[in-house]
């Protein structure tokens, strides 16, 4: 089953605009990541934050990190249409885990020209 | 350095058949994790090797197995196969440290008639 819950499950912006999605999980962990999927394709790693972080940058991306709501978010800045993807979010547990991540459910972000 | 490879690429089985998938990690990645991925359950974790042991095991019937060898790649079978194995299967490696960012292949897409 998965560990949680993201928000929105599909997101339709336009071009420039920025879009937002956030997790929540359920169990302690040793970090969170997010992850692109382009239809049906392999995941791409986008950006890890560690449980003692709470705020990360990589380019046009933002994820912040709240430990105590066991909640993080994913903010894409300047959005383009080839950033078109699912995007998902996945902890890996505190203990127990080793290189096991378990994943949201995923938000599927559309951006139109 | 060349990325993750999974073979083959498209599968297509009939119920109680069994298969062999094919994961090839990232030059120097020692572990190597299956996901199984669904429209109804999402991406769900299968296991985890390293150095040739399995150390991580999720909740999935004993029909699933795997297997690494000492070069770290990596085959995975499912005997007995059932209508609802049909899915995508994603490999990804990881350097030893645990919890580390993981590296997805393209996937095999098995479909079980």
């Amino acid at each position: 089953s998965q560990q949680g819950e993201e928000d929105p499950q599909a997101l339709s912006i336009q071009e420039g605009e920025n879009a937002t999605m956030n997790c929540s999980y359920k169990t302690s962990i040793n970090n969170l990541q997010w992850y692109r999927q382009n239809s049906g394709r392999g995941l791409v790693h986008l950006i890890l934050i560690r449980s003692n972080e709470r705020e990360k940058h990589s380019g046009r991306l933002r994820v912040t990190l709240d430990t105590s709501k066991k909640s993080s978010s994913l903010l894409i800045t300047a959005s383009r249409a080839a950033d078109t993807a699912s995007y998902f979010c996945a902890t890996a547990p505190l203990s127990g885990g080793y290189n096991k991540l378990i994943f949201g459910a995923g938000t599927r972000l559309a951006v139109h020209p | 350095k060349a990325g993750v490879t999974q073979t083959p690429r498209y599968l297509i089985k009939t119920r109680g058949q069994q298969v062999t998938l094919s994961c090839s990690p990232i030059s120097g990645h020692r572990s190597v994790s299956w996901y199984q991925q669904t429209p109804g359950q999402g991406l769900q974790f299968l296991f985890e090797y390293f150095s040739e042991t399995q150390r991580n095991k999720g909740n999935f019937p004993g029909r699933f197995s795997g297997r690494q060898f000492s070069n770290s790649r990596s085959e995975m079978n499912v005997s007995t196969l059932e209508l609802g194995d049909s899915a995508l299967y994603l490999c990804a490696s990881s350097l030893e440290q645990i919890n580390n960012e993981q590296f997805f292949g393209p996937g095999t897409r098995l479909t079980v008639l």
